[in-house]
């Protein structure tokens, strides 16, 4: 069983289209991320969120949007988007707490044209 | 703030001989260390971790790391490289609001 999904693999759209990434975690976990890996591999965190509380990383244009219809989903909205949009989108997800690691998907390469 | 430095952004060895990849680290208070391996065109995967209840921890795939306070480091170690270990490897520490701050990666070339 897959811990931790996302789909698509690969997304492939226009400058100024709007698209959706879908995460599914099958761990229980009650925390989920959203990661960008840029092309020299580098990995900032998007967004945090659990049942309580969304976190943003303030660099995160206000394009980005996590959506989250229940525990185990959390979903990325990308509005209007743009050439420096192109990355590798990891979702991942763990139990919280200071030291509890987390589980990532397998990643979604968005290239935008 | 904390914060993590990869001392090499490629570390190249012979199959057969040993590996060291190198983390120091940056925290106010006593950290929590991960390692974490990407291969080509995969997804992240846990190496190891150090929590305070061990300074020597062992991951899989024959790896390990060693925390040293003094030194300020979590520099990961395997005796003998396997051709399978060719990755992308990363340092990450945890900082208080449980995010992971992430170094900027080593990649590991092993040569036949």
């Amino acid at each position: 069983d897959t811990a931790v999904s996302q789909t698509p693999k690969y997304l492939v759209t226009q400058m100024g289209n709007d698209k959706s990434i879908k995460c599914e975690q099958n761990l229980g976990h009650d925390t989920m991320y959203w990661y960008k890996q840029d092309s020299k591999k580098f990995l900032k965190i998007m967004f945090s969120y659990n049942n309580k509380e969304l976190i943003i990383n303030e660099t995160v244009p206000n394009r980005f949007s996590p959506k989250s219809p229940d525990k185990a989903h959390l979903n990325l909205h990308i509005n209007s988007l743009e050439l420096g949009d192109s990355a590798v989108y990891f979702c991942a997800s763990g139990s919280g707490g200071f030291h509890n690691e987390q589980f990532f998907g397998p990643g979604t390469r968005l290239t935008v044209l | 703030a904390q914060s993590v430095t990869q001392l090499d952004s490629h570390v190249s060895v012979s199959e057969g001989t040993p590996v060291l990849l190198r983390c120091n680290y940056s925290s106010s208070y006593s950290p929590s260390l991960f390692w974490y391996v990407q291969h080509p065109n995969k997804g992240l995967q846990l190496l190891l971790k150090y929590t305070s209840a061990a300074t020597l921890v062992k991951g899989i795939n024959g790896f390990e790391a060693e925390f040293k306070k003094s030194e300020t480091s979590f520099h990961l170690t395997k005796p003998s490289a396997h051709m399978s270990d060719a990755a992308e490897y990363f340092c990450v520490v945890s900082d208080l609001n449980y995010q992971l701050i992430w170094g900027a990666g080593t990649k590991l070339i092993i040569k036949p």
